[in-house]
């Protein structure tokens, strides 16, 4: 069973600060890593497609980092606003890239 | 921008119901996926489909499941007797190929409740 996992869980934090959580995954076999961000009644939507060790890619304020020696990504947001409240999703490729295997997601809420 | 669209967003239906879920991928796509998640579980892969068959299906796409392509634009998800564990949000999506580092886009979901 391939184990993906995400922390926290859930995540509250005042609007103006920076906050990160993590996405663990196998560290065998590695091709790629997906974060998805999943505002409520909205489609999840791609952030970030990672796929080398040491890799840092930036969208805005959000930006993560991956190192696939250790099986881990970071999701950064710096300067938290109430619109990136949403559960932020990542995802492993398997079966050749054919599917996604989710980790458990981190729900965020930026507070006024 | 291409957006790929679900309907319905509800469904609630009685136990033992055949219900249909639809989706429109984006119409350059060749993969198309269905997942879902149950409430305060994973989003979890279902099957896959490329070339009007399936690819790959997960050990929950038992009989009960099947999915079609009827008209080169509709991917659409049947569920023959619905049970009350098959209550949960339905994604589907699509990529442009089944690469590891290709990004899946999403519709946002059908909750279906089964009653």
């Amino acid at each position: 069973i391939l184990n993906v996992e995400q922390s926290p869980q859930s995540l509250h934090v005042q609007e103006g600060d920076s906050t990160n959580f993590t996405c663990s995954f196998p560290s065998s076999n590695f091709y790629a890593l997906h974060w998805y961000r999943w505002e409520t009644a909205k489609s999840p939507e791609a952030l970030f497609v990672m796929t080398l060790n040491g890799d840092e890619k930036k969208k805005g304020r959000i930006s993560a980092t991956l190192n696939t020696k250790e099986g881990y990504s970071y999701l950064y947001i710096k300067g938290s606003q109430p619109e990136d409240s949403a559960t932020y999703l990542c995802a492993f490729p398997t079966g050749g890239g054919n599917k996604l295997t989710f980790g458990t997601g981190t729900q965020l809420k930026v507070e006024l | 921008e291409p957006e790929v669209t679900q309907t319905p967003s509800h469904q609630v239906t009685q136990m033992g119901q055949e219900v249909i879920l639809r989706c429109v991928p984006i119409s350059n796509h060749l993969y198309f996926y269905w997942y879902r998640q149950i409430l305060g579980q994973k989003v979890e892969f279902l099957v896959s489909f490329y070339n009007n068959e399936i690819s790959e299906k997960s050990e929950i796409f038992d009989d009960q499941f099947s999915v079609e392509r009827p008209d080169g634009s509709n991917f659409t998800l049947k569920i023959r007797s619905t049970k009350l564990e098959d209550s949960a949000m339905y994604f589907c999506a699509s990529r442009s190929s089944a690469v590891e580092n290709t990004e899946a886009f999403f519709g946002q979901g059908t909750r279906l409740t089964v009653v």
